[in-house]
């Protein structure tokens, strides 16, 4: 089975509209991480959340955690034109502290 | 504010030649790793590195690969004799400990 599946695998909405990504996971986690990556580049690193948090703002952005459901949502408000990259989240099981990161959902933001 | 750098951005090499891909962590870090992409898929783990020796490997990670921490700096993963298969981004990323884990740009690598 997978960790870190998101969903939708595809988004495409309007400027200033919220994008929602959901993400689920199948083991216990210390963390989980999302991040952001334009078309054939690098990751960037959105926001941390811990296991022991419900939820977590930065920005634009706002990250909520549900262990129980082993799932995590990330919103981004008021989006823009730059915003359209692909959003993966990585969930860091502890130990080696290596990430399992998702598919990834493929966010459009048209202008 | 520090980064994770990788050298080269960009790596064309022909099947069975051997690549050197080189990263530098951020200095204070303790944890590294290597990841990669193929292209329109997920970033996959394949070996993390601590305290001078690997810690995990995935897989993917067979005796083709290997990496080193030559000099206290650089961090460097090699593919000794290349396939097809192999093309990807390769991502260096580094960590202190159960932190954000930071990537560098990564490095492209073609196989032909």
């Amino acid at each position: 089975s997978q960790q870190g599946e998101e969903d939708p695998q595809a988004l495409s909405i309007q400027e200033g509209e919220n994008a929602t990504m959901n993400c689920s996971y199948k083991t216990s986690i210390n963390n989980l991480q999302w991040y952001r990556q334009n078309s054939g580049r690098g990751l960037v690193h959105l926001i941390l959340i811990r296991s022991n948090e419900r939820e977590k703002h930065s920005g634009r952005l706002r990250v909520t955690l549900d262990t129980s459901k082993k799932s995590s949502s990330l919103l981004i408000t008021a989006s823009r034109a730059a915003d359209t990259a692909s959003y993966f989240c990585a969930a860091d099981q502890g130990g080696s502290e290596k990430l399992v990161f998702g598919k990834g959902t493929k966010l459009t933001v048209n202008p | 504010e520090p980064e994770v750098t990788q050298t080269p951005s960009h790596q064309v090499t022909q099947m069975g030649q051997e690549v050197i891909l080189r990263c530098v962590p951020i200095s204070n870090h303790l944890y590294f790793y290597w990841y990669r992409q193929i292209l329109g898929q997920k970033v996959e783990f394949l070996v993390s590195f601590y305290n001078n020796e690997i810690s995990e490997k995935s897989e993917i990670f067979d005796d083709q690969f290997s990496v080193e921490r030559p000099d206290g700096s650089n961090f460097t993963l090699k593919i000794r004799s290349t396939k097809l298969e192999d093309s990807a981004m390769y991502f260096c990323a580094s960590i202190l400990s159960q932190e954000t884990q930071y990537f560098g740009p990564g490095t492209r690598l073609l196989v032909l």
